[in-house]
């Protein structure tokens, strides 16, 4: 199976600062076919980027996707109040689908 | 609205079998493959398992393989998961989600219930 390895673990930082989240798999991600999802305490997780690039329908343009093969890159441009969660990084191309362990942001 | 409700969870011993079902609206669900995803408490996403839209195609992940499977009925929009031979780390939130393709290895999850709490103790 395709082990996703996230980094940092967690992410302190203040409204409107820049984050960049990494996502590194093990092999390479067939057809780039990795997503990004977003998990608030007690609630489900919320799909944001699809393709590795591909924003989910309603999600704002400040969340970005990037990267290809075995690196992979969520950019939230200026954090909103909102945006303070967890961030897991999935592949689907192959079998067994695989998450990272997670990305928290929390506020500086 | 699409809506994805799953039902089934509760307390359970060791060894013993649960079935979780998945009932969801708003949406054509023959379309699509659906999925299991669960996580265990103050832990992260694991994917449990999947199925393609007509269950031609089923994937599990190796920690439930052999003891759990999965179904769909698609006259009645609904998703199971069929748990036999539970062990306390099988205890989690599970979710049913619906995937954006229709089959196993090309779509994200784009649809998520609120999961239902499975806990496996004596």
């Amino acid at each position: 199976e395709i082990v996703l390895t996230q980094s940092p673990a967690t992410l302190s930082l203040s409204p409107g600062e820049r984050a960049t989240l990494s996502c590194g798999a093990g092999q390479s991600v067939t057809s780039n076919y990795l997503a990004w999802y977003q998990q608030k305490p007690g609630l489900a997780p919320r799909l944001l980027i699809y393709d590795a690039s591909s924003r989910a329908t309603g999600i704002p343009d400040r969340f970005s996707g990037s990267g290809s093969g075995t690196d992979f890159t969520l950019t939230i441009s200026r954090l909103e109040p909102e945006d303070f969660a967890v961030y897991y990084c999935q592949q689907y191309g192959s079998s067994p689908r695989t998450f990272g362990q997670g990305t928290k942001v929390e506020i500086k | 609205e699409v809506q994805v409700v799953e039902s089934g969870g509760g307390l359970v011993q060791p060894g013993r079998s649960l079935r979780l079902s998945c009932a969801v609206s708003g949406f054509t669900f023959d379309d699509y493959a659906m999925h299991w995803v669960r996580q265990a408490p103050g832990k992260g996403l694991e994917w449990v398992s999947g199925i393609s839209w007509n269950s031609g195609s089923i994937a599990y992940a190796d920690s439930v393989k052999g003891r759990f499977t999965i179904s769909r009925d698609n006259a009645k929009n609904s998703l199971y998961l069929q748990m036999s031979s539970l062990r306390a780390e099988d205890t989690a939130l599970y979710f049913c989600a619906k995937d954006m393709a229709y089959d196993l290895l090309s779509g994200g999850q784009d649809v998520w219930g609120q999961g239902t709490t499975v806990t496996v103790s004596s």
